[in-house]
Parts: C-alpha cells; sequence; structure tokens
C-alpha cells in the first residue's frame, strides 16, 4: 500500500486565485513529518513548507500553508494568490520516526498549471 | 544558487559504458541520498548515507554503486546500465537528527541509456 498518495495528477488555477492540492498518508508511527516540495522544468526539487505530527498549528510559509488534519492522515498544501511562476509539480513526502537520517517517502506528484 | 550540486546535469551513456555522477553539497550536513525519478513514478530512494556510513540500500541492483568519501561529496558509479534505468537521479543532503529537517536537492542529472 502506498504511504503518499496524491489523487490528483493534474490541476489548473486560474491566476491569482487559491488552490488545494492534496496529501493522504498512511503511517503507524506517532511522530512523523511532513514535506511539500516544488519540482519546475529544471528537475531541482524545492522544499516549501514542513509539518510536525506534533504541531498544534497548521504550518505557513509565505502564500503557502498546510492544512494538517491528523485523524484523516491528510497534509493539503494550500497556495494563496496563484503566480504564473507556481506552475510545477509538486510532491507531498512523509519522514517517519525509525528512518535513518532523513529519508522521505514521496506521493506520485500533483501537475499545477497557472492560467494567466 | 542551490547548496548542493550535481554533475553532469545530462548524461547520455551506452549499456557497457562506466560513467560517474557527482553530488557536492555546501551545506554542512551529514546524510547525503540519492533518488531515482523515473516518468510516471514517485521518487524511489536508492542510497543514504548518514555519517558517511551506508544506513540504507533499497534493493538497488549492482550496477549502481555508490560512493561517500566524505560528508561532502557523493557518486554514484554507474556500469553496464539498462535503459529502463533512463530516470532522472537526484542527489539530497540534511543533517541526520531532528524530524524536522528538511532535505536540500541538487537539480538533478538526467541520465538517458542508450
Amino acid at each position: 500500500a502506498q504511504k503518499i498518495t496524491q489523487t490528483q495528477p493534474g490541476m489548473f488555477v486560474q491566476e491569482k486565485e487559491a488552490v488545494t492540492l492534496d496529501c493522504t498518508y498512511d503511517t503507524s508511527d506517532q511522530s512523523y513529518g511532513l514535506f511539500w516540495y516544488k519540482q519546475p522544468s529544471s528537475g531541482e526539487m524545492i522544499f516549501l513548507i514542513y509539518q510536525g505530527s506534533y504541531d498544534e498549528q497548521n504550518a505557513t510559509e509565505g502564500r503557502y500553508s498546510l492544512n494538517f488534519q491528523k485523524a484523516r492522515k491528510s497534509a493539503n498544501l494550500v497556495i494563496s494568490a496563484s503566480q504564473l511562476g507556481d506552475s510545477a509539480m509538486y510532491f507531498c513526502a512523509m519522514r517517519e520516526a525509525n528512518n535513518a537520517g532523513n529519508m522521505l517517502t514521496f506521493g506520485g506528484g500533483t501537475r499545477l498549471m497557472v492560467k494567466p | 544558487e542551490t547548496g548542493v550540486t550535481q554533475t553532469p546535469r545530462h548524461l547520455v551513456m551506452g549499456m557497457t559504458n562506466k560513467k560517474s555522477l557527482k553530488c557536492e553539497q555546501h551545506l554542512g550536513h551529514n546524510a547525503m541520498y540519492w533518488y531515482k525519478q523515473s516518468a510516471k513514478k514517485p521518487l524511489e530512494l536508492m542510497f543514504v548515507y548518514s555519517l558517511e556510513e551506508r544506513v540504507e540500500n533499497n534493493s538497488v541492483p549492482s550496477r549502481f554503486s555508490p560512493e561517500c568519501p566524505n560528508s561532502s561529496h557523493l557518486f554514484l558509479h554507474l556500469h553496464t546500465l539498462q535503459p529502463e534505468d533512463s530516470a532522472l537521479y537526484l542527489c539530497a543532503s540534511s543533517r541526520v537528527l531532528g524530524a524536522n529537517t528538511e532535505a536540500f536537492f541538487g537539480q538533478g542529472t538526467r541520465l538517458t541509456v542508450v
């Protein structure tokens, strides 16, 4: 069974509007971390935002916020005021407590396309 | 400018060739990783080095051989690859401890095996 599921292979959003990218995860650990990365066509994975399993508040970083619903095991990324430069692949990832180093398990990604 | 640098950015090699991918990080991290990104598949973790010791090898074929001579450098030696090995190979680094330490990635090497 997949540990990280991103059900939206592709999404369109109008420039300046908000968009939510879905992510659900599966783990039996109590302590884990959830990450979102952006991958533009250049290939580099760019870290966007982190949410710890014990964090009581949803993480926010500028225009990015994470809608963390622990009971539902979901960690959706919300991008506000979309910009053309937001067009990219977006990956949700999880680090479990017993992983050495910072090994991440990634979802299949969502391709976001921002329309002018 | 990224703190993790990968070279080359693009590589085309024949199935009988031997080549190496290089990764260098300037972030003071002590864990480094190789990931493989194939078309239409999630990123797959290949190797993990923590404090210069290999701690994870996810059943990767022996035609891929990693090397970590120090905490700043990571290599992936390639020999007798198959066309299905064509993919984007991403290197990452992070601190070892702390669940909230993000991994920083390089821009990847786009490998094509012909």
